[in-house]
């Protein structure tokens, strides 16, 4: 069984800031998303990386996919009230079932 | 936006009865998925289907029977439910021709069973 560690559980921080979120594993995956979810709602896609080293960028989030696949970080830069939600990531490896952390807490406070 | 719709939204219901839940996708894709989010276990598969017809069970499977058939309705029926069974249901798709490949989800059904 794989399993998908993110750090820390709850994060809150003033509006401005910038902040670094985990996800962790001792498997390594073919792909990896990260999705937000707001109360109420389902997750929403935000990014999927598939090759190891990959950063991709979503205006001021930054998405980085490790090396040996195994990892991956998401950083929010000048961090707003709208960034405010539950971030998960999840990760799929070959025939493995998608695999979900418990997510991040992320509140931003005005 | 996947085209994915649930219903219902919300659901109250006794321990004992049978409860429905549906998912309906607009866009023709293969694989759906029902999963259940609960506090400190975070998402975790029930049931999946890789076509009419064609389903199999997640991690958490007891307790939970699905049907296809047709492509566009997956239903997740609750045959006798039960308190441990409140949560918040949520289907997905894959979009890609990967089973195990990047998943869009509906809104979600919050279930309590009293």
């Amino acid at each position: 069984t794989q399993l998908l560690e993110q750090s820390p559980q709850f994060l809150s921080i003033q509006e401005g800031e910038n902040l670094t979120v985990y996800c962790n594993s001792s498997s390594v995956f073919s792909s990896l998303q990260w999705y937000r979810q707001e109360p109420g709602e389902g997750p929403v896609l935000l990014v999927t990386v598939v090759t190891g080293g990959e950063v991709k960028k979503l205006k001021r989030l930054t998405f980085q996919f490790g090396d040996a696949r195994k990892d991956s970080s998401l950083h929010i830069t000048a961090a707003q009230p709208g960034d405010t939600g539950l971030y998960l990531c999840a990760g799929a490896g070959g025939n493995e079932k998608l695999t979900f952390g418990t997510g991040t807490r992320l509140t931003i406070i005005p | 936006d996947a085209g994915i719709t649930q219903s219902p939204r919300h659901k109250v219901t006794e321990t004992g009865t049978p409860v429905t839940l549906r998912c309906h996708q607009t866009e023709n894709h293969r694989y759906m998925y029902w999963y259940r989010q609960d506090p400190g276990h975070g998402l975790r598969l029930i049931h999946y289907s890789y076509g009419v017809k064609d389903t199999d069970k997640g991690e958490v499977s007891d307790g939970y029977s699905v049907s296809r058939s047709k492509t566009e309705d997956f239903l997740l029926t609750l045959e006798s439910a039960t308190s441990s069974q409140t949560s918040v249901y949520f289907c997905a798709i894959s979009a890609t021709d990967s089973l195990w490949g990047t998943q869009y989800f509906g809104p979600g059904t919050r279930l309590l069973v009293l």
